[in-house]
């Protein structure tokens, strides 16, 4: 069965440093979703891709938070600088059609832990 | 604007009992819903959802949920659960078919 592939699974850095986060979804989907799922909370939408072509980014925190889906496959969220309240899990997910009614699969996550 | 609420953060139960996890939901408009599990080290996984049509929909892995409008409530519930079943589960709601905006979550804990 096709999954959502995200690398790396754990990832522990000290504030101020940059990280970057590698997503790769389920072959033929063209809508990629990352979303930050903080301890004890669920998951929130950062940003919403369809293909290349950034659809939503309105929670996304622009002066420090990047994402890129250069050929509307694999995708790459970065953080530079980190800051302590970074440290969550960092969920991408796939579907079919940009609806919320088509079903999402999620990748199994990094962990950012920011020192 | 559409949120959710899961009443219970943290659900108990023994093997082979049923299970009910609550959740409310707030919105102006129509609204699709969703329930996802997550199993320990994984991503979520789509458990149902309820886009029209019956109240009461069938998911996998046993368990069911009831789309109730004027309690704006749509609980999930199975009647034996397994050890298998400890898991994180998440309820979800859409307005329109725009994005997911997902509960805190309730974590299960199935105790032989």
């Amino acid at each position: 069965e096709a999954e959502v592939a995200q690398s790396p699974r754990y990832k522990i850095t000290e504030k101020s440093q940059a990280v970057a986060f590698w997503c790769d979804p389920i072959s033929g989907h063209a809508t990629l979703y990352w979303y930050r799922q903080i301890l004890g909370q669920g998951p929130e939408l950062l940003v919403q891709f369809q293909d290349e072509s950034v659809v939503d980014d309105s929670q996304l925190p622009k002066d420090r938070f990047s994402a890129e889906r250069l050929k509307g496959v694999d995708s790459t969220l970065k953080i530079q600088p980190a800051e302590l309240g970074d440290s969550a899990m960092y969920l991408c997910a796939s579907s079919f059609l940009p609806k919320s009614t088509d079903t999402q699969y999620f990748g199994p996550g990094t962990r950012l832990t920011v020192l | 604007a559409q949120s959710v609420t899961q009443l219970d953060s943290q659900v108990p139960v023994f093997e082979e009992a049923p299970v009910e996890l609550r959740c409310n939901y707030s919105s102006s408009v129509s609204v699709y819903l969703f329930w996802y599990v997550q199993y320990p080290n994984q991503g979520l996984q789509l458990l149902l959802k309820y886009l029209s049509g019956s109240t009461l929909v069938k998911g996998i892995n046993g368990f069911e949920a009831e789309f109730n409008k004027s309690q704006t409530s749509f609980h999930l519930r199975k009647p034996s659960v397994h050890i298998s079943d400890t898991a994180e589960y998440f309820c979800a709601v859409s307005e329109n078919d725009y994005k997911l905006s997902f509960g805190a979550g309730t974590t299960v804990t199935v105790r032989a």
